[in-house]
């Protein structure tokens, strides 16, 4: 049964790098028709995309955040990762990572998610 | 960007009663490979969200059958044949056809 897990950080300073790993278990990060991404929500507000990497390292971002985010893969430690930088009170949400098979088109596995709160 | 509206945002149901929700895309969500990569997710309360529907009516392993999808083009809708209590919480569509995929704003589910 593959699973994701979100780590890091909960609390980031204002104008500070957010930075969360994804850790993949049960299955291979490296294998053709899956891309991963993370997705965020905003306490009380619905979801946003930030982005996504496919097994051949190839990233798609939000054009809101592409300025700021970079997504990366480890495929050593199964482990997918997303850095956010000069952050502000308004980056402060639950961060999800999740797998999309090409096949199906939609996000059929997800982290728990973990809060990030951006504050002094 | 492809923008996804959802009607309505709040919808009070009687359990055991059908109950619909709409989602309607700015553009086509017909993709250049033929695929329609509409898709839906359930929120609970607490907890992360969860497909139910992809490609506009394909119900993914272990949804119950009570849900179903359909639409073509710009038009979608996820029907509950009969609400029950577990199917109370948020509901969003949601379009990977094209870069940067975007989400419906969300509709709550309520009991009434």
């Amino acid at each position: 049964q593959l699973q994701l897990q979100e780590s890091g950080p909960g609390l980031v300073k204002p104008s500070e790098t957010l930075s969360l790993t994804c850790t993949v278990s049960g299955g291979s990060i490296s294998i053709s028709g899956y891309s991963w991404g993370w997705i965020r929500q905003p306490p009380g507000k619905g979801l946003e995309w930030i982005g996504t990497i496919f097994y051949s390292g190839n990233t798609y971002y939000n054009p809101s955040l592409e300025s700021r985010v970079t997504i990366s893969v480890d495929t050593s430690k199964n482990q997918f990762s997303l850095k956010l930088n000069s952050v502000t009170a308004a980056d402060t949400a639950v961060y999800y990572c999740a797998r999309r098979p090409w096949v199906l088109g939609g996000h059929d596995q997800w982290g728990q998610g973990t809060l990030v709160t951006v504050s002094s | 960007d492809i923008v996804m509206t959802q009607t309505p945002l709040s919808s009070p149901v009687t359990l055991g009663q059908p109950a619909s929700i709409s989602c309607r895309s700015s553009q086509s969500l017909v993709h250049s490979d033929g695929n329609t990569y509409l898709s839906w997710l359930q929120q609970r309360p607490g907890q992360p969200p969860r497909l139910l529907i992809y490609k506009i009516s394909n119900r993914f392993s272990g949804v119950p059958d009570r849900f179903s999808g359909g639409g073509t083009g710009t038009d979608f809708t996820l029907k509950f044949s009969r609400v029950e209590a577990e199917d109370v919480g948020l509901y969003y569509c949601m379009q990977a056809t094209q870069f940067p995929y975007t989400f419906g704003q969300g509709t709550k589910l309520e009991v009434k």
